[in-house]
């Protein structure tokens, strides 16, 4: 059974502050992806990797970056946290294997709140 | 536009009744299509892959309408156990980095 964990399910952090959401999966999976859900927006991607080292920006990356040191973990990093990034973070990860008809699996989201 | 369009709902449906939510997406190259299921305070799991063909799995059928850019998803006899958010799903393949673009989601209650 593959197996999304992600570090925390709520915090609450402080305007200005530099937020690390961790993300670790066990299934070796090449693909790792963020995400935020917000009502009536849908999921949107921040950064996906398709390898260790590797990041590309999504949809939505400012005001966020990545770090993926060891295949099985995908950090995502807000640099200076601000209110408007208060949001359900998601992480997923996907094989590479069969590209088009790949499942991402998901974590169970971190629900972040900036004051 | 958003790449993915969902109607957001909800929709309120009896037990027993029959349900059909649409989804429209503006990358005509986009290769891949699915439809995730998401319960209340969880994260999205797949449903079911969408196939050229169509496809069906148990009460739920999937279709694809490639020329229209459009997705549909049946729901037949439905149950207090299908209500959820019901996302649709959409992949460029390899080309586009194989991300996946999401609907925001259509909201199902059934009721007894």
């Amino acid at each position: 059974d593959v197996k999304v964990t992600q570090s925390s399910r709520y915090l609450v952090k402080r305007t200005g502050e530099k937020v690390f959401l961790e993300c670790v999966q066990d299934m070796d999976h090449e693909n790792m992806f963020w995400y935020r859900q917000d009502p009536g927006l849908g999921l949107r991607l921040i950064y996906f990797s398709y390898d260790v080292k590797m990041k590309e920006k999504g949809d939505i990356p400012e005001g966020y970056s990545v770090s993926r040191e060891k295949k099985e973990r995908f950090s995502l990093i807000l640099e200076s946290a601000s209110t408007n990034q208060t949001s359900m973070y998601l992480c997923a990860s996907s094989p590479r294997g069969a590209l088009f008809w790949a499942e991402a699996f998901f974590g169970q989201g971190t629900r972040l709140t900036v004051v | 536009r958003k790449e993915v369009e969902q109607d957001p709902g909800p929709f309120n449906v009896p037990e027993g009744a029959t349900v059909a939510f649409n989804c429209t997406y503006s990358n005509s190259a986009s290769q891949s299509f699915f439809w995730y299921r998401q319960d209340c305070r969880k994260e999205p799991k797949l449903l079911m892959s969408v196939y050229s063909s169509g496809n069906e799995d148990g009460r739920f059928t999937a279709q694809l309408n490639r020329a229209s850019q459009y997705i549909s998803l049946l729901i037949r006899d439905s149950k207090l156990s299908d209500s959820a958010t019901y996302l649709c799903v959409v992949s460029g393949g390899m080309e586009y980095g194989n991300k996946l673009v999401f609907g925001a989601g259509t909201i199902l209650r059934v009721k007894s």
